[in-house]
């Protein structure tokens, strides 16, 4: 069965770093997202993508966040200067049609900044 | 979004139907009804999605009352590996964003 495949599975960065969390969604599906939990909470959408573009993003999603999509396969979050409440575990998701439904998700990153 | 009450937690023999209930009384007439589930910390998993007819695929299957305003997901053969957190979620199809709440967490004993 295709997988959402997410790279690295645990990262532990200094507060104010950068990080760059990748993700290779499912190759024909087109549209993406990522979500994160922080640890005994819930799981919180942060944003999706589709066609090159932002579609819909949450209040969580600042401009301390950014995704993109640098060639065909991967798809990136990256968070420009992390802070101590960043620290969570990150999904990335695909699907190959709009809509909440048959979403494939991956086994996550877990962030800890120290 | 319409919101969705779950119970926090439940208990299911193995080998006996799971049967989890969600309120949604909100719902508006385009809204879908989802269910994922959270294996401990994996990523979520879709289950079973519907508007408002009955639907069965090989995992689950999903009652959706004529009113609309509630909703019951059926494993009809627990297992240990469905011990998990099950969420109930209420959408339209015209977003692709989920709202998770804090979902049912299902023990399944054996």
């Amino acid at each position: 069965e295709p997988e959402v495949t997410q790279t690295p599975s645990h990262q532990v960065t200094q507060m104010g770093q950068e990080v760059i969390l990748r993700c290779v969604p499912i190759s024909n599906h087109l549209y993406f997202y990522w979500y994160r939990q922080i640890l005994g909470q819930k799981v919180e959408f942060l944003v999706s993508f589709y066609n090159n573009e932002i579609s819909e993003k949450s209040e969580i999603f600042d401009d301390q966040f950014s995704v993109e999509r640098p060639d065909g396969s991967n798809f990136t979050l990256k968070i420009r200067s992390t802070k101590l409440e960043d620290s969570a575990m990150y999904f990335c998701a695909s699907s190959e049609v709009q809509g909440p439904y048959g979403y494939t998700f991956g086994s996550g990153t877990r962030l800890t900044v120290v | 979004d319409a919101k969705t009450t779950q119970p926090t937690s439940m208990d299911c023999a193995e080998g006996r139907a799971a049967n989890l209930p969600c309120n949604h009384s909100t719902i508006s007439g385009n809204e879908y009804v989802y269910w994922y589930r959270q294996i401990h910390s994996q990523g979520p998993q879709y289950i079973i999605h519907g508007l408002k007819n009955n639907e069965t695929n090989e995992m689950a299957s999903l009652i959706i009352t004529e009113d609309r305003k509630s909703s019951t997901l059926i494993l009809p053969h627990a297992t240990l590996r469905d011990t998990a957190v099950y969420y109930c979620i209420v959408g339209s199809g015209n977003t692709g964003k989920l709202i998770f709440g804090q979902g049912t967490t299902l023990q399944v004993k054996p």
